[in-house]
């Protein structure tokens, strides 16, 4: 059985401080892991992804740490803001990007 | 460009009632697939299309039928409908296999069978 366990199921964040959602995978074939934002009431939508050969990537505020011999990755969210307040989906495909396998998703609050 | 295109909104089935999920992409896009959400269980693929005329089983397909005529349209149906069908069902699509840009989802549509 294909599985990403995400961690945890909601989280409180203050405005201004860093919000952090894990996620760990048991197969090593997956090649690519990309993290959704969904909003209340929308489909998710791509926030950001990484490939398996790189151990970070940075966008903006949004940043995935990747650690392959762990299987874990996180998503950090810095200078964490009220619209921020989403929930959050970690996924893993093994054909790059199709037939996304995706975790249980985070509840993120950001409190102002 | 509307992106992904799901209609309805929301729908009220009774048990054993059947119904037709409709979705649609203008963006040419080869791949497409069905998720259903229920809380706390983040999204289960169900069906999806690799193009037109080709379809296969995801995770949870029990319960459900897809076709896939053209590219832009992936119809999901659902016969005898039972209360474990009660979820949101999202529709998204992908450019092809390797290109690593992403699903886009449609907003999806709530179900409830009673």
């Amino acid at each position: 059985q294909q599985q990403v366990k995400q961690s945890p199921q909601s989280l409180i964040v203050q405005k201004g401080g860093i919000s952090i959602i894990n996620c760990a995978y048991e197969n090593t074939a997956f090649d690519y892991f990309p993290w959704y934002q969904q909003f209340p009431g929308k489909g998710p939508a791509l926030l950001i992804a990484i490939r398996p050969d790189v151990s970070e990537k940075k966008e903006g505020r949004f940043t995935i740490s990747f650690n392959k011999s762990a299987k874990q990755f996180s998503l950090h969210i810095m200078d964490s803001q009220p619209g921020d307040s989403a929930t959050y989906f970690c996924a893993a495909s093994m054909e790059y990007g199709n037939k996304l396998v995706f975790g249980a998703g985070t509840i993120l609050r950001v409190k102002s | 460009n509307a992106g992904v295109t799901q209609t309805p909104k929301f729908r009220i089935l009774k048990i054993g009632q059947s119904m037709t999920l409709q979705c649609t992409q203008d963006m040419n896009h080869n791949y497409m697939y069905w998720y259903r959400q229920d809380p706390g269980m983040g999204l289960k693929l169900i069906y999806y299309s690799v193009g037109a005329g080709i379809t296969d089983k995801g995770e949870v397909p029990n319960g459900y039928n897809v076709s896939r005529s053209t590219t832009e349209d992936f119809p999901l149906r659902l016969e005898l409908a039972a209360p474990s069908q009660t979820s949101v069902y999202f529709c998204a699509s992908s450019l092809s296999r390797g290109s690593g840009y992403g699903y886009t989802f449609g907003s999806g549509t709530r179900l409830t069978v009673v």
